[in-house]
């Protein structure tokens, strides 16, 4: 059974960091591009990163250009997003999700609540 | 970037009942577009990729169209469990990859 779990959300500053991780199983890791998506507070879905499977490729929404960097251990079946200068507009839901060859999300996490706030 | 731009913004229907559900794009983009279910605390689940094929295990009643620019999702008979928001999504030209900004199926 495919299984996506993301870890490391909370409550943090304005300009403050995060790094929200995501434990894979149920297949193999190494093998699938991976990306982040959220869903701030009454808003719709918003993908927000993209890595492929050996981390040559990295692509992100230009709203977190420069301030997120997602990574991949393979190794260890994880995903990152390390979060920096965050926001008030980051404030949302994560979702890490496994992607299809076909640039779809065919797998997701219940997803990690960030809040930034001061 | 490409926009997906959805409508209704929300759909009152019955159980039974037809749903259709619409995605327009801003420009052309294939068949390259995909639809998900979204139920409040669970995660989006994907139905239908390249605009028409269900996903592995979608019931039938979940069908997929395209023409030109135009994308229908629609439910042929509405279960209780079908209410829910429903997101578009293209793959056509990416970076970034974008979504619709969602039609929430609501009970009559």
């Amino acid at each position: 059974e495919v299984q996506l779990v993301e870890s490391g959300g909370g409550l943090v500053q304005p300009g403050g960091s995060l790094r929200l991780s995501c434990a894979a199983s149920g297949f193999t890791f190494r093998a699938v591009p991976m990306s982040w998506v959220r869903q701030a507070p009454g808003k719709g879905l918003e993908w927000v990163a993209y890595i492929n499977q050996d981390e040559s490729q990295s692509f992100f929404v230009d709203s977190v250009k420069g301030r997120f960097t997602i990574s991949r251990d393979n190794a260890k079946d994880s995903l990152y997003l390390q979060m920096n200068s965050l926001k008030a507009d980051d404030t949302a839901v994560y979702y890490c999700a496994r992607m299809t060859l076909t640039t779809n999300f065919d797998y997701w996490g219940q997803g990690t609540l960030v809040t930034v706030s001061s | 970037e490409i926009v997906l731009t959805q409508s209704p913004a929300t759909l009152s229907l019955s159980p039974g009942e037809r749903a259709t559900l619409s995605c327009r794009a801003s420009q052309t983009i294939g068949e390259f577009l995909a639809w998900y279910q979204h139920k409040p605390g669970q995660p989006p689940r994907l139905l239908i990729y390249d605009a028409s094929n269900r996903a592995t295990g979608v019931p039938a009643r979940f069908s997929g169209s395209w023409a030109g620019r135009d994308f229908t999702l629609t439910i042929s008979s509405l279960e209780p469990e079908d209410f829910a928001i429903y997101y578009c999504q293209q793959r056509y030209n990416w970076p970034p990859i974008t979504f619709g900004q969602g039609t929430r199926l609501e009970i009559k």
